[in-house]
């Protein structure tokens, strides 16, 4: 079944506690990407990749990193997690335009 | 600073009934446009992705069109269905060599029985 799994779907855990949050996909995606959502400012995005080694800043990049390593992993990586990182998060990935979401990362920084 | 706007924010509809939204996004590095639905507790669905100005796209009652030139796109439903409640995205993608996507905040419909 092609998917994009993303790991854990639920975690609490405190400022500066150092994170990862994997995405994996299975459907050959050349283009993958991260987003989170907040209350009122609907979906934005952190980071994205056109291709293996190849990252790019989205709109709220500050406070995050991505690796590409190998096509079907995009973890997203908070080094030093804060409160205003309190959000629920979803990986997308895509071939020709259609993404596909993960089931969503709801993530709280105490 | 790009902008992608989605109205109206909220919509009730009686089931049977007829609908549409709007999406309005940067008419200019313009590459192409998603429509997503969005039910709660679940991730974002793909509709439908557009790129040519003119472009009309359907997919059972729900179709959607496209102007490039004007920067805008409008989401149909034909006789709504109670199933059809969700929150409707629209995403700008840019052909500036940058491939970012831009979400709307989304068109939140309800029907009503």
């Amino acid at each position: 079944e092609a998917q994009v799994t993303q790991n854990p779907r639920y975690l609490i855990t405190v400022t500066g506690k150092k994170l990862t949050v994997t995405c994996s996909q299975n459907m050959n995606h050349e283009y993958m990407s991260w987003y989170r959502q907040d209350p009122g400012l609907g979906l934005r995005q952190i980071y994205y990749s056109m291709n293996v080694e190849v990252t790019d800043k989205g709109d709220v990049p500050e406070g995050y990193k991505v690796s590409r390593k190998e096509k079907r992993n995009f973890p997203l990586i908070l080094e030093s997690p804060s409160p205003n990182q309190t959000s629920l998060y979803f990986c997308a990935s895509s071939q020709w335009g259609e993404q596909y979401f993960g089931p969503g990362t709801r993530l709280t920084v105490t | 600073i790009l902008n992608v706007e989605q109205s109206p924010q909220s919509l009730h509809v009686q089931e049977g009934d007829s609908t549409n939204f709007t999406c309005s996004f940067p008419s200019s590095n313009f590459y192409a446009l998603h429509w997503y639905r969005w039910e709660t507790a679940k991730s974002p669905e793909a509709l439908f992705v557009m790129t040519l100005n003119g472009d009309e796209k359907k997919k059972g009652r729900i179709s959607a069109t496209l102007n490039t030139k004007e920067g805008y796109s409008y989401l149909y439903i034909k006789g709504s269905q109670p199933e059809d409640s969700a929150t409707y995205l629209c995403a700008y993608e840019s052909g500036n060599r940058d491939d970012k996507i831009i979400f709307g905040k989304g068109t939140r419909l309800h029907i009503l029985p």
